[in-house]
């Protein structure tokens, strides 16, 4: 299954509305995760089974389905939400990566 | 509290083996998966493989059969990685609940530098 993450990049400024996709190269069913990296850290996950938001994760990122393609919005970007996010599905085996989104500051 | 702990930083010439571990704790070591992550110096994250301690049941990735081993010794809450030394790359391993759950708890990573 492959994944198609877009865009590889942006830039935005703090309080502004983002929003990174992922197409699926099948049916998924829903099973789409979304992970955070800060440099130098080890992923963290955001969302999973695309859009149940992980414990502790603030409410300001969420997640949508639409057939086989995944939407992660963050609402009002905040200083610490600068950084590359990846999605990733756990229908089949392997579980592949999208490519990731470096979220720059503007 | 969960949480898995890797073994050090490597250094290695090319084609040497190496075995990096991760230990699992503050849940059931044998009832969940543990999977690994290769991240290559600015790039992406690449998954490679998964076992599950209870039974070692172990899958991998295509792209990386044949070139990597993945075991576990649940007696000590313990998954490991084998492989050649070939590309500087962070491992990481990280936690999986259930077959199609994400990856929940990750590992601190492990980075290999590979140096003629």
């Amino acid at each position: 299954i492959q994944m198609t993450q877009s865009p590889s990049s942006l830039s935005a400024y703090v309080g502004d509305r983002v929003t990174i996709t992922c197409r699926a190269s099948q049916d998924i069913s829903g099973y789409l995760n979304w992970y955070q990296q800060k440099p130098g850290k080890a992923p963290k996950l955001l969302i999973y089974a695309a859009s149940s938001l992980q414990s502790g994760v603030p409410s300001r990122f969420s997640g949508s389905e639409s057939g086989t393609d995944f939407t992660l919005t963050i609402t009002s970007l905040q200083p610490e939400d600068f950084a590359t996010y990846y999605c990733q599905q756990s229908y089949g085996m392997p579980g592949t990566f999208g490519q990731g989104t470096k979220v720059e500051i503007k | 509290e969960v949480q898995l702990v890797q073994s050090g930083a490597e250094v290695k010439m090319p084609g040497y083996s190496l075995k990096i571990s991760c230990q699992g704790s503050g849940y059931s070591f044998s009832n969940s998966w543990i999977g690994w992550v290769r991240q290559m110096p600015g790039k992406g994250l690449e998954w490679m493989g998964i076992i599950y301690p209870g039974d070692s049941d172990t899958r991998y990735s295509p792209s990386f059969q044949g070139l990597v081993t993945i075991s576990a010794d649940k007696s000590i809450n313990t998954a490991y990685l084998q492989l050649r030394a070939s590309d500087t790359a962070i491992y990481y391993c990280a936690r999986q609940r259930g077959q199609q759950h994400p990856f929940d708890y990750w590992g601190q990573g492990t980075l290999v530098t590979v140096s003629s």
